[in-house]
């Protein structure tokens, strides 16, 4: 069936280096493409998001690339920092008709980063 | 700008009762989306509502509500709670309803059916 899913359940990254986050989609139809950072006890926190005519989006200090070819998204964070720490969602945006749109979320990726 | 806000952070209820969660948006956001976030299932999309009207829905049972109301706020209602009830609901809200406009959540109102 059509889902988000991601890669890896837990990433563990030494402070400072970069952290790589992926995420597989599988509809096609989607146009528009969500991260979120989720630290315990808040809700999901935006970062930064992708048009599907779009292949890559730059933020302060997050970089998102869609790879429509294969379906893929990544999020990296340059120089990861304690701050970090957090549960990491991607969203697929997916218009249902008459102009709303359904968020469909992968199962997370819990980063860790370790002083 | 304030964020969203959901009252009450926690409520614990027993089985059979029913709930009122209460959201408030964005100031200016007239979508509101609603979510049940469990750790086996992660985050499910139960409806959204936009001008007061229920535009999209996800597969939740019909025990599952909600409203909005003419200033944007919006309530969800949960009837005959069961324990698989138990979860964060999390509402969030966004200028319009489009394809290209993020959701903004709030921290949710964590739920405990005993």
């Amino acid at each position: 069936g059509e889902s988000v899913g991601l890669h890896l359940p837990t990433l563990s990254v030494q402070e400072g280096d970069n952290s790589i986050i992926n995420c597989a989609y599988s509809n096609s139809a989607s146009d528009y493409f969500i991260w979120y950072k989720q630290e315990s006890g808040k809700g999901p926190q935006f970062i930064i998001d992708i048009r599907s005519n779009m292949d890559k989006r730059q933020g302060q200090r997050v970089t998102v690339l869609l790879n429509k070819t294969v379906k893929h998204l990544s999020l990296q964070i340059a120089a990861t920092q304690p701050g970090d720490s957090a549960v990491y969602f991607c969203a697929e945006n997916r218009d249902s008709g008459a102009g709303s749109y359904q968020l469909t979320f992968g199962k997370g990726t819990k980063l860790s980063v370790i002083p | 700008k304030a964020g969203v806000t959901q009252t009450p952070r926690y409520l614990i209820k027993t089985r059979g009762q029913q709930v009122t969660l209460s959201c408030s948006p964005i100031s200016g956001h007239r979508s509101v989306s609603w979510y049940q976030q469990t750790p086996g299932q992660g985050l499910q999309f139960l409806f959204e509502y936009f001008s007061e009207t229920q535009r999209n829905k996800g597969n939740f049972p019909g025990r599952f509500s909600g409203r909005q109301f003419s200033n944007s706020r919006s309530e969800m209602n949960v009837s005959t709670l069961e324990l698989g009830d138990s979860a964060l609901y999390l509402c969030a809200s966004s200028l319009a309803s489009a394809s290209n406009s993020p959701l903004h959540f709030g921290n949710g109102t964590r739920l405990t059916v005993t």
